[in-house]
């Protein structure tokens, strides 16, 4: 079965603080990362993707890859109290003639504490 | 900006009826899915398509059946609403062109089966 890992949390920050975020992975040769915000009782919303090792920047936020050790992180810095959320990792699943389907986490709880 | 919109928001339903959940994306992507979310337990796919008129189960298709007539449309249908179907409903969608499977979600449909 192949999984995508998160810690729960919460995982609970000061405003202003870095909030760093991780996920982990079972299936070698996924290709396809990311990340998305669920606030309470709303849909999720992407917020980044990444496709290849290294670090990706959008703004605040900043998704880093690591094939090899086959784990995704996020980093929100400058933490807002409009941050808190669940953040869920997703990984698109390759194989059986159908990548089109992304295996999800269970998410992590997030608290930004003003 | 991709726009995906299910019919209702909320939704209460008693045991035994067949009930309809219809989802329309206005992309042009080829690909629809249908979770259900429950505290614990994540999103879980019940069916995706990839075409009109193709589907696949995902992983909880069981007492669901789905129905894809235009590329823009996706429909859920619970044959017999059980209480065990009580749940959010999300529907999303993903372009494959250029394999970024990124998927974008409509606002979702929180079903009460009494």
């Amino acid at each position: 079965q192949k999984e995508v890992e998160q810690n729960s949390g919460p995982l609970s920050v000061p405003e202003g603080a870095i909030a760093s975020l991780n996920c982990t992975y079972s299936d070698r040769v996924s290709q396809s990362f990311f990340w998305y915000r669920q606030y309470s009782g709303k849909s999720p919303e992407l917020i980044m993707s990444i496709y290849s090792n290294g670090d990706k920047e959008d703004g605040r936020f900043t998704a880093q890859l690591n094939k090899a050790s086959q784990y995704v992180s996020l980093l929100i810095r400058d933490s807002q109290p409009s941050d808190s959320a669940t953040y869920l990792c997703a990984v698109n699943q390759l194989g059986a003639g159908n990548n089109r389907k992304l295996i999800w986490g269970l998410g992590t709880s997030l608290a930004v504490n003003p | 900006d991709v726009k995906v919109t299910q019919s209702s928001r909320y939704l209460v339903k008693r045991t035994g009826e067949k009930v309809f959940l219809e989802c329309v994306q206005d992309m042009d992507h080829e690909n629809m899915f249908w979770y259900r979310q429950d505290p614990g337990l994540g999103l879980r796919l019940i069916y995706f398509s990839y075409d009109v008129k193709m589907k696949e189960k995902g992983d909880i298709p069981e007492g669901y059946s789905v129905s894809r007539e235009k590329k823009e449309r996706f429909s859920l249908i619970l044959e017999s609403a059980s209480t065990n179907q009580t749940s959010m409903y999300l529907c999303a969608s993903s372009l494959s062109l250029g394999g970024s499977y990124e998927q974008y979600f409509g606002p979702g449909t929180r079903l009460t089966v009494t």
